[in-house]
Order: structure tokens, then sequence, then C-alpha cells
């Protein structure tokens, strides 16, 4: 119930292509969708994030679509480039905004993205 | 304005020795979060902390490990008696979470290797 499930678990892409991943949740309490990116050596820092509200979130080169019926979300890098290389992380959360919440991310496996030149 | 700061950045403990990792959180950000990251896996939750309470311990394990975010002074993630599955790298995140505002924001992390 609690699990956040993403695939592929690493993806290939030459420079200027689209990079596509996708997640899946059971939990239909969860309200909150936010992708990470993740550099060696580094901590995940916020690309981008959705609420169920939405289908679609788009923010320069990259778009989250949101599935509610399905419960399943995607990321959509454009005209990806290698410095996007990296590994990607959806994450799920529950919000509610009560005292008692809270606010954990569950994280799915992650994504690592090549993007050759 | 500062980033979230973990330290140390890399900590070697020999089986059975403790392990303390700080975590200082983002200035105006009064909620921790403590999460495991496994090679080559996804991280896990384990703990969050608002000051002077733990809210949700539900990913951290019964023994060994404890956590503390004092009134004063940065967050505390105790491993007692190491063991080498303890080998991970630890991540802290920091939330101001006032309304409209939901992005944690990741330390770089503390990676402990236990010999």
């Amino acid at each position: 119930q609690q699990q956040v499930k993403q695939s592929p678990q690493s993806l290939i892409v030459q420079k200027g292509g689209i990079s596509i991943i996708n997640c899946a949740y059971e939990n239909t309490a969860f309200d909150y969708f936010p992708w990470y990116q993740q550099f060696p050596g580094k901590g995940p820092a916020l690309l981008i994030a959705i609420r169920p509200d939405v289908s679609e979130k788009k923010e320069g080169r990259f778009t989250i679509s949101f599935n509610k019926s399905a419960k399943q979300f995607s990321l959509h890098i454009m005209d990806s480039q290698p410095g996007d290389s990296a590994t990607y992380f959806c994450a799920a959360s529950i919000l509610g905004r009560w005292m008692d919440s809270s606010y954990k991310l569950i994280f799915g496996s992650g994504t690592r993205l090549l993007v050759r030149p | 304005n500062a980033g979230v700061m973990q330290n140390p950045r890399h900590l070697v403990r020999r089986r059975g020795q403790e392990a303390r990792l700080r975590c200082s959180p983002m200035k105006g950000h009064s909620h921790v979060y403590w999460y495991r990251q496994l090679p080559e896996e996804g991280l896990k939750f384990m703990v969050y902390l608002q000051k002077e309470n733990i809210i949700d311990e539900s990913g951290m394990p019964k023994e060994r490990f404890s956590a503390e975010f004092p009134k004063e002074g940065p967050s505390i993630l105790r491993i007692q008696q190491v063991v080498r599955g303890d080998s991970a790298a630890y991540f802290c995140a920091s939330s101001p979470f006032s309304v409209g505002d939901d992005e944690q924001f990741f330390g770089p992390g503390t990676r402990l290797t236990v010999l």
C-alpha cells in the first residue's frame, strides 16, 4: 500500500531525445507527487512536483503527467542533454495538513538516466 | 541562505562502535526528516522530528537507532553497536511546512562505512 513502483531501472537516451520515466502507486491517500534528481555523491534535489487536482505540469523541459484513475504518473524530459545524466526518483506523500500527519516521502527505486552526446 | 548541512560527510566505524550523524536544517525550518539509502536503492524514510518531538519513527529500526532534534543545536541520528548492514548513505531533509511550502530540502548526506 505504501509502495511506489518506478520503471525503468536504467535508461539510455541520445542527446535531444525524450526521456520518459514511469511510476505507479496504490495508496489513494497520496496527494503530493514530487520528482527528485540526484547526482553521484550528492543529495536529491527537487525537480518538479504535482498535486492530483491537475493532469499535467510543465517546467521548462520537464513535464509531469498524472493519471489519477490509473494511479500512475510519469516524468518526461524533452530535448534531453548530457547534463541531465543522473538518477531520478519519483516519490509520493500525504500532506493532509493534519496535526499528526507525517508528510514523509515514499520513494521509488530510482532510474539511472544516461544521455549520450 | 545556507542549505541543509550534514556532518561528517564520510564516517568509518568498526563493528560494535557508535555512529553519530548530525544535521543542521535550513534557517527557519523546524521540521527534520532522516532517510537511508542503501547502494543502488531508493531512499527509505526513517524518522520525522520537530523541535524536541519525534512525530513519526515508523521507519526506524526498534533497536540501536535513535534520533533527536533538541531545542538548540542540530538533529542527531545515533546508531549504537553498528553492524555491516548499517553501511549506507544517510540523508537529512528539512522543511518549513507552512501553508504552501511542501518541499523537503535534502542535505549532501553522510556516507557510513562499517568495517
